[in-house]
């Protein structure tokens, strides 16, 4: 079955850009998104359609995604921003996750 | 707005049958364009779709769960239930009921949660 990966952790500075990747045999064909969720919160999504944000997310938000390799960029990351991050790819019509990364804003 | 609200008990003895419902309002669960979802999270883990239903009743599972999983729905009552068979401890986790888009895949809308544990 397909599977997208995502390194565990990413660690930026406030104010600095934050760069999580998900990767996947050819996940440039599919569609990409990506959720937020803090602790004891339901995801919230950030960027679908690899690169759309939902009204409502910062324009600090945004994704990119071809060849393997999808990509969540936060620019001028704050705070707040710090939560767990998750890739999503739609593939034939089924749902696949990847593991998950946490930010920390240090 | 669409809301989604799950429901069903919090405890589950092992082996015994999982079942929740998930209860829509602000949308039509035979509205088209969507599928309907459930995903779980194991505490301290992440994400894992369960499966999902359509408008027309297709459904489509996640292949490690498929020979466990059941999900239905009601299209007058606008619900859609899980039905998890042979519960291990590996099943406690917080289930999510969603909202699926039918093209793209992504999951706008998200219930609350509900934490189900398996023990005896």
């Amino acid at each position: 079955s397909y599977e997208v990966t995502q390194p565990p952790s990413v660690s930026v500075s406030p104010g600095q850009t934050a760069s999580i990747t998900c990767a996947g045999q050819n996940l440039g064909d599919k569609f990409v998104c990506w959720y937020q969720q803090r602790p004891g919160q339901s995801p919230v999504l950030v960027i679908f359609q690899d690169t759309k944000r939902p009204s409502g997310i910062p324009e600090r938000f945004s994704g990119s995604n071809s060849g393997n390799t999808a990509t969540l960029t936060i620019s001028g990351t704050q705070a707040l921003d710090e939560a767990d991050y998750y890739c999503q790819a739609w593939v034939g019509r089924t749902v696949v996750f990847g593991g998950g990364t946490k930010l920390t804003v240090l | 707005q669409v809301q989604l609200q799950e429901s069903g008990p919090g405890l589950v003895k092992p082996s015994q049958t999982l079942s929740l419902t998930c209860t829509v309002s602000g949308d039509s669960i035979n509205s088209g364009d969507y599928f309907w979802s459930w995903v779980r999270q194991p505490p301290g883990k992440g994400l894992e779709w369960i499966g999902h239903i359509s408008y027309t009743n297709a459904s489509h599972y996640n292949p490690s769960l498929k020979n466990r999983i059941t999900i239905s729905a009601d299209m007058s009552k606008t619900l859609f239930s899980l039905t998890l068979t042979s519960v291990t401890a590996a099943d406690t986790a917080v289930y999510y009921c969603a909202r699926v888009g039918f093209t793209y895949g992504h999951i706008p809308y998200w219930g609350k949660g509900t934490l189900v544990t398996v023990s005896s």
